[in-house]
């Protein structure tokens, strides 16, 4: 079973500081996607990495994808109340078309 | 971007009742539609693959009887919970692949069971 590993799960920083979320995994995926998801909403595709070691930038958010596609990670750089928010990863197996979602992050950012 | 319909967003129901959800794609086709379960301040778990046209794959503890799904059209996939109760109260999301790695998720529907 492939599973997902999402850290932090809770994060409460001020604004303009800077944070990163991880998703660890010891399987392989052929590719990793970020969601959004607000209070009562679907999740929101933000980004999806396919290969290893791609780097991807979305405004103040970077998004990295692990040299052996395991890991990746989602920076925010100065961030803003507008982004709090459930931020999860999610991969897809490899040869399988359905996605492995990690625990998620609830980002709170105090103005 | 694709857009994906789900209906109703919010209903609340006495407990044996059946309560029917619907996915639509609104501008796509999709062969393979995702349902999902959310339960407060928890992630997403994978409740069944639907593929039109053909018996949905349900993930190992969802009972199929229970939760029962029908792909009919590359438009349409529908989410029955039979017999409702309690514990059956959630948020129940619906995702459409449009090609391989992409999933575009409707706006879940948030069921209430009493």
């Amino acid at each position: 079973t492939q599973l997902l590993e999402q850290s932090p799960q809770f994060l409460s920083i001020q604004e303009g500081e800077n944070l990163t979320v991880y998703c660890n995994s010891s399987s392989v995926f052929s590719s990793l996607q970020w969601y959004r998801q607000e209070p009562g909403e679907g999740p929101v595709l933000l980004v999806t990495v396919v290969t290893g070691g791609e780097v991807k930038k979305l405004k103040r958010l970077t998004f990295q994808f692990g040299d052996a596609r395991k890991d990746s990670s989602l920076h925010i750089t100065a961030a803003q109340p507008g982004d709090t928010g459930l931020y999860l990863c999610a991969g897809e197996g490899q040869g399988a078309q359905k996605l492995v979602f990690g625990q998620g992050t609830r980002l709170t950012i105090n103005p | 971007g694709a857009v994906v319909s789900q209906h109703p967003s919010r209903v609340i129901c006495k407990s044996g009742t059946s309560v029917k959800i619907e996915c639509r794609s609104l501008d796509f086709q999709a062969t393979t539609m995702f349902w999902y379960r959310q339960f407060p301040k928890q992630s997403l778990m994978l409740m069944a693959t639907s593929n039109e046209g053909s018996k949905a794959t349900y993930e190992q503890g969802v009972e199929k009887d229970k939760f029962l799904i029908n792909h009919a059209s590359l438009t349409l996939s529908t989410l029955t919970v039979t017999s409702a109760h309690p514990e059956d109260s959630s948020f129940y999301i619906c995702s459409a692949s449009i090609s391989k790695n992409i999933q575009y998720f409707g706006a879940g529907t948030r069921l209430s069971v009493l």
